[in-house]
């Protein structure tokens, strides 16, 4: 079954810092990769996603990942934080199952608090 | 364009009750999957309902069961609640047999608390 780590559970960062969280998933084979943001007191947003092509997608709030294969890795970054991305950012992988149906596998979340 | 709606926002249950959540889907979709999110972690898959049968489902007990109805909105149920039910329920909404497919829209929850 596939499996989501999150490397950085909490993240401390100063406005202006450049972010990077790792987030590397367990299956080989073809994958669809997203990264999810919650800001305190709303639901799940989609930040970006990877479905193939291009291994660097550009996301919303001037977010991007990069896709490595060979490193199982999809880490997402961001050269300079504001207050306002203070939240909790998920990783997910989709996994595919018979029939064409399929469910997102998140990682444990890394809490991020950006002080000004 | 609505989004995934999902009733109530909040609840509170004691332990062995038995609790109804609802999900509205987003306009234009028709699968509806369920996830836990406990504090602290990550959603985990509970299941998921296409053309009003459970296609796929989690690693959770029998207790969760869920129903998908005719205009594709949804409800999970779960009996005999444990104080390890706690948590934010949420629902998201995709239209299946698309590439939209594989991205998945959520609502904004229901926390449940058992006492």
């Amino acid at each position: 079954a596939q499996s989501v780590s999150q490397h950085n559970h909490h993240v401390i960062l100063s406005e202006a810092a450049s972010l990077e969280l790792g987030c590397n998933y367990s299956y080989g084979g073809t994958v669809n990769l997203f990264w999810y943001v919650q800001y305190p007191g709303q639901h799940l947003q989609l930040l970006l996603k990877y479905f193939s092509g291009d291994p660097l997608v550009k996301g919303i709030k001037g977010f991007e990942a990069e896709f490595i294969k060979s490193k199982f890795s999809f880490n997402l970054r961001k050269p300079s934080v504001q207050w306002s991305d203070t939240a909790e950012y998920f990783c997910a992988v989709n996994e595919r199952f018979s029939g064409g149906y399929n469910k997102l596998i998140f990682g444990a979340g890394t809490r991020l608090a950006v002080h000004p | 364009d609505a989004g995934v709606t999902q009733s109530p926002t909040h609840l509170i249950k004691t332990r062995g009750q038995q609790v109804t959540l609802r999900c509205s889907p987003k306009s234009g979709h028709d699968t509806v999957s369920w996830y836990q999110q406990a504090l602290g972690q990550g959603p985990q898959f509970i299941f998921q309902y296409y053309e009003e049968e459970e296609r796929q489902r989690g690693n959770f007990p029998d207790r969760f069961s869920g129903h998908q109805f005719p205009n594709y909105s949804s409800e999970l149920n779960v009996n005999a609640l444990l104080l390890g039910d706690s948590a934010l329920y949420l629902c998201a909404s995709s239209l299946f047999g698309t590439e939209e497919y594989n991205e998945q829209f959520f609502g904004p929850g229901t926390r449940l608390t058992v006492l």
